[in-house]
Protein backbone atom coordinates (compact mmCIF):
# COMPACT_ATOMS: atom_id res chain seq x y z
CA UNK A 1 0.00 0.00 0.00
CA UNK A 2 1.80 3.46 -1.06
CA UNK A 3 1.42 6.76 0.80
CA UNK A 4 -1.82 7.64 -0.64
CA UNK A 5 -4.46 5.70 -1.24
CA UNK A 6 -7.91 6.58 -2.96
CA UNK A 7 -11.14 5.04 -2.91
CA UNK A 8 -14.82 6.32 -3.97
CA UNK A 9 -14.84 5.52 -7.78
CA UNK A 10 -18.25 4.00 -9.59
CA UNK A 11 -20.19 3.82 -12.58
CA UNK A 12 -22.78 6.42 -12.23
CA UNK A 13 -25.64 8.69 -13.65
CA UNK A 14 -24.66 12.31 -15.23
CA UNK A 15 -26.43 14.14 -12.45
CA UNK A 16 -25.51 12.18 -9.69
CA UNK A 17 -22.87 13.13 -6.88
CA UNK A 18 -20.03 10.74 -5.80
CA UNK A 19 -17.39 11.63 -3.14
CA UNK A 20 -14.09 10.42 -3.33
CA UNK A 21 -11.41 9.95 -0.68
CA UNK A 22 -7.95 9.92 -0.30
CA UNK A 23 -6.05 8.63 2.46
CA UNK A 24 -2.76 9.22 3.71
CA UNK A 25 0.00 7.18 5.53
CA UNK A 26 1.23 8.51 8.86
CA UNK A 27 4.45 9.42 7.64
CA UNK A 28 2.66 12.33 5.68
CA UNK A 29 2.95 14.29 8.55
CA UNK A 30 1.48 17.77 9.42
CA UNK A 31 -1.05 19.60 7.29
CA UNK A 32 0.30 19.26 4.16
CA UNK A 33 -1.21 21.24 0.65
CA UNK A 34 -3.25 18.54 -1.31
CA UNK A 35 -4.34 18.40 -4.55
CA UNK A 36 -6.74 15.99 -6.93
CA UNK A 37 -5.88 15.56 -10.54
CA UNK A 38 -7.70 13.97 -13.18
CA UNK A 39 -6.91 11.81 -16.95
CA UNK A 40 -9.68 11.53 -19.02
CA UNK A 41 -9.06 8.29 -21.38
CA UNK A 42 -6.84 9.17 -23.57
CA UNK A 43 -6.07 12.90 -22.55
CA UNK A 44 -3.68 14.52 -20.50
CA UNK A 45 -3.57 15.26 -17.05
CA UNK A 46 -5.54 17.93 -15.76
CA UNK A 47 -5.45 19.47 -12.44
CA UNK A 48 -8.88 19.94 -10.42
CA UNK A 49 -8.77 21.31 -6.86
CA UNK A 50 -6.42 22.10 -4.62
CA UNK A 51 -6.43 22.65 -0.80
CA UNK A 52 -3.60 24.62 1.16
CA UNK A 53 -1.84 24.40 4.06
CA UNK A 54 -4.07 26.70 5.60
CA UNK A 55 -7.39 25.55 4.57
CA UNK A 56 -7.79 27.42 1.03
CA UNK A 57 -9.34 25.95 -1.59
CA UNK A 58 -8.88 26.17 -5.10
CA UNK A 59 -10.88 24.85 -8.48
CA UNK A 60 -10.37 24.51 -12.03
CA UNK A 61 -12.77 26.43 -13.96
CA UNK A 62 -14.40 22.97 -15.31
CA UNK A 63 -15.28 22.08 -12.24
CA UNK A 64 -15.78 25.38 -10.00
CA UNK A 65 -19.12 25.03 -8.41
CA UNK A 66 -20.01 21.28 -8.96
CA UNK A 67 -17.11 20.21 -6.81
CA UNK A 68 -15.60 20.59 -3.00
CA UNK A 69 -12.56 19.51 -1.34
CA UNK A 70 -12.32 19.21 1.98
CA UNK A 71 -10.01 17.00 4.42
CA UNK A 72 -10.26 15.33 8.14
CA UNK A 73 -7.32 15.84 9.81
CA UNK A 74 -7.96 12.92 12.68
CA UNK A 75 -8.81 10.79 9.68
CA UNK A 76 -5.44 11.95 7.37
CA UNK A 77 -8.22 12.16 4.58
CA UNK A 78 -8.61 14.06 1.95
CA UNK A 79 -12.11 14.60 0.11
CA UNK A 80 -13.54 15.53 -2.85
CA UNK A 81 -17.67 15.54 -3.54
CA UNK A 82 -18.82 15.93 -6.97
CA UNK A 83 -21.94 17.45 -7.99
CA UNK A 84 -23.99 17.09 -10.97
CA UNK A 85 -21.59 14.61 -12.64
CA UNK A 86 -21.47 15.12 -16.07
CA UNK A 87 -20.22 12.65 -18.97
CA UNK A 88 -16.70 14.64 -19.45
CA UNK A 89 -16.16 14.19 -15.99
CA UNK A 90 -15.28 10.74 -16.48
CA UNK A 91 -11.83 9.71 -15.64
CA UNK A 92 -9.75 7.97 -13.41
CA UNK A 93 -8.77 10.90 -9.89
CA UNK A 94 -5.51 11.39 -8.34
CA UNK A 95 -4.88 12.46 -5.29
CA UNK A 96 -1.42 14.34 -4.64
CA UNK A 97 0.23 16.05 -1.31
CA UNK A 98 3.30 18.19 -0.97
CA UNK A 99 4.29 18.16 2.44
CA UNK A 100 7.98 18.19 4.49
CA UNK A 101 9.76 18.69 1.64
CA UNK A 102 8.03 15.84 -0.27
CA UNK A 103 6.06 15.14 -2.80
CA UNK A 104 3.38 12.51 -3.10
CA UNK A 105 1.17 10.34 -5.63
CA UNK A 106 -1.40 8.56 -5.47
CA UNK A 107 -2.76 5.14 -7.43
CA UNK A 108 -5.47 6.62 -8.47
CA UNK A 109 -9.78 5.98 -8.94
CA UNK A 110 -11.99 5.48 -11.75
CA UNK A 111 -14.72 7.57 -11.98
CA UNK A 112 -17.03 6.52 -14.70
CA UNK A 113 -20.58 8.84 -15.72
CA UNK A 114 -22.95 8.02 -18.57
CA UNK A 115 -25.86 9.33 -19.75
CA UNK B 1 -2.54 31.56 -13.84
CA UNK B 2 1.19 30.29 -14.59
CA UNK B 3 1.28 28.62 -17.45
CA UNK B 4 3.75 25.04 -18.44
CA UNK B 5 4.98 24.49 -21.85
CA UNK B 6 6.35 21.43 -22.73
CA UNK B 7 8.92 20.91 -25.66
CA UNK B 8 9.30 18.78 -27.76
CA UNK B 9 5.62 17.47 -27.70
CA UNK B 10 7.16 14.32 -28.97
CA UNK B 11 10.34 12.81 -29.76
CA UNK B 12 12.61 9.49 -31.08
CA UNK B 13 15.68 8.85 -30.30
CA UNK B 14 17.94 5.67 -30.41
CA UNK B 15 18.99 3.46 -27.89
CA UNK B 16 21.88 5.06 -25.41
CA UNK B 17 21.69 8.68 -26.70
CA UNK B 18 20.94 11.53 -24.41
CA UNK B 19 17.33 12.83 -24.54
CA UNK B 20 15.94 15.99 -22.88
CA UNK B 21 12.43 17.66 -22.35
CA UNK B 22 12.09 21.29 -21.46
CA UNK B 23 9.38 22.73 -19.52
CA UNK B 24 9.10 26.14 -19.70
CA UNK B 25 6.67 28.33 -17.18
CA UNK B 26 4.85 31.53 -17.97
CA UNK B 27 6.02 33.46 -14.85
CA UNK B 28 9.09 32.41 -12.26
CA UNK B 29 7.76 30.14 -9.19
CA UNK B 30 9.65 28.65 -6.12
CA UNK B 31 10.82 25.36 -7.75
CA UNK B 32 7.87 22.79 -6.76
CA UNK B 33 8.08 21.23 -10.09
CA UNK B 34 7.54 17.50 -10.60
CA UNK B 35 8.21 15.62 -13.51
CA UNK B 36 6.19 12.60 -14.55
CA UNK B 37 6.47 9.03 -16.51
CA UNK B 38 3.06 7.12 -18.00
CA UNK B 39 3.36 4.19 -20.21
CA UNK B 40 0.45 3.47 -22.11
CA UNK B 41 -2.43 1.50 -19.87
CA UNK B 42 -0.47 2.38 -16.74
CA UNK B 43 -0.50 5.30 -13.82
CA UNK B 44 1.95 8.30 -14.01
CA UNK B 45 4.99 7.35 -11.82
CA UNK B 46 6.90 10.49 -10.15
CA UNK B 47 10.16 10.14 -11.25
CA UNK B 48 11.49 13.95 -10.01
CA UNK B 49 10.51 16.20 -7.17
CA UNK B 50 11.23 19.41 -6.05
CA UNK B 51 12.96 20.03 -9.54
CA UNK B 52 16.09 18.19 -9.41
CA UNK B 53 15.33 15.35 -6.55
CA UNK B 54 14.87 12.07 -7.59
CA UNK B 55 12.40 9.44 -5.95
CA UNK B 56 13.22 6.57 -4.57
CA UNK B 57 13.56 3.88 -6.73
CA UNK B 58 13.55 5.16 -10.08
CA UNK B 59 17.09 5.07 -12.47
CA UNK B 60 19.58 7.42 -11.67
CA UNK B 61 19.52 7.87 -15.98
CA UNK B 62 16.92 10.40 -14.72
CA UNK B 63 18.03 13.97 -13.62
CA UNK B 64 15.91 17.13 -13.39
CA UNK B 65 17.30 20.31 -13.39
CA UNK B 66 16.42 24.08 -13.84
CA UNK B 67 14.81 27.02 -11.60
CA UNK B 68 12.32 30.04 -12.06
CA UNK B 69 10.81 29.45 -15.35
CA UNK B 70 12.92 26.96 -16.91
CA UNK B 71 13.13 23.14 -16.19
CA UNK B 72 15.05 20.03 -17.90
CA UNK B 73 14.31 16.53 -17.93
CA UNK B 74 17.27 14.47 -18.98
CA UNK B 75 17.52 10.92 -19.71
CA UNK B 76 21.80 10.15 -20.25
CA UNK B 77 21.37 7.21 -21.78
CA UNK B 78 17.52 6.01 -23.69
CA UNK B 79 16.37 2.59 -22.68
CA UNK B 80 13.66 0.85 -24.67
CA UNK B 81 11.76 0.61 -21.15
CA UNK B 82 11.73 4.42 -21.12
CA UNK B 83 9.26 4.97 -23.91
CA UNK B 84 6.62 7.08 -22.53
CA UNK B 85 4.58 10.00 -22.53
CA UNK B 86 6.44 12.28 -19.95
CA UNK B 87 4.83 15.23 -18.29
CA UNK B 88 6.03 18.35 -16.27
CA UNK B 89 3.80 19.84 -13.13
CA UNK B 90 3.90 23.20 -11.40
CA UNK B 91 2.21 21.97 -7.61
CA UNK B 92 2.63 25.48 -5.71
CA UNK B 93 -0.04 28.30 -5.82
CA UNK B 94 -3.17 26.80 -7.66
CA UNK B 95 -3.51 25.80 -10.27
CA UNK B 96 -1.08 23.21 -9.56
CA UNK B 97 -0.76 23.43 -13.94
CA UNK B 98 0.84 20.55 -16.01
CA UNK B 99 2.20 20.54 -19.30
CA UNK B 100 1.12 18.86 -22.45
CA UNK B 101 3.22 16.16 -22.04
CA UNK B 102 6.39 14.77 -24.31
CA UNK B 103 5.81 11.38 -26.02
CA UNK B 104 9.66 9.52 -26.32
CA UNK B 105 9.63 6.42 -28.87
CA UNK B 106 12.69 4.79 -29.70
CA UNK B 107 13.93 5.56 -33.29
Amino acid sequence: EGDLVESGGDLVQAGESLRLSCRASTFIFGNPAMSWVRQAPGKGLEWVSAISEGGATYYADSVKGRVIISRDVSKSTLYLQMNSLRVEDTAVYYCASRGGGKYYWGQGTLVTVYS
Amino acid sequence: DIQMTQSPSSLSASVGDRVTITCRASQDFDDFLAWFQQKPGKTPKLLIYAASTLQSGVPSRFSGSGSGTDFTLTISSLQPEDVATYYCQKYYHAPWAFGQGTKVEIK
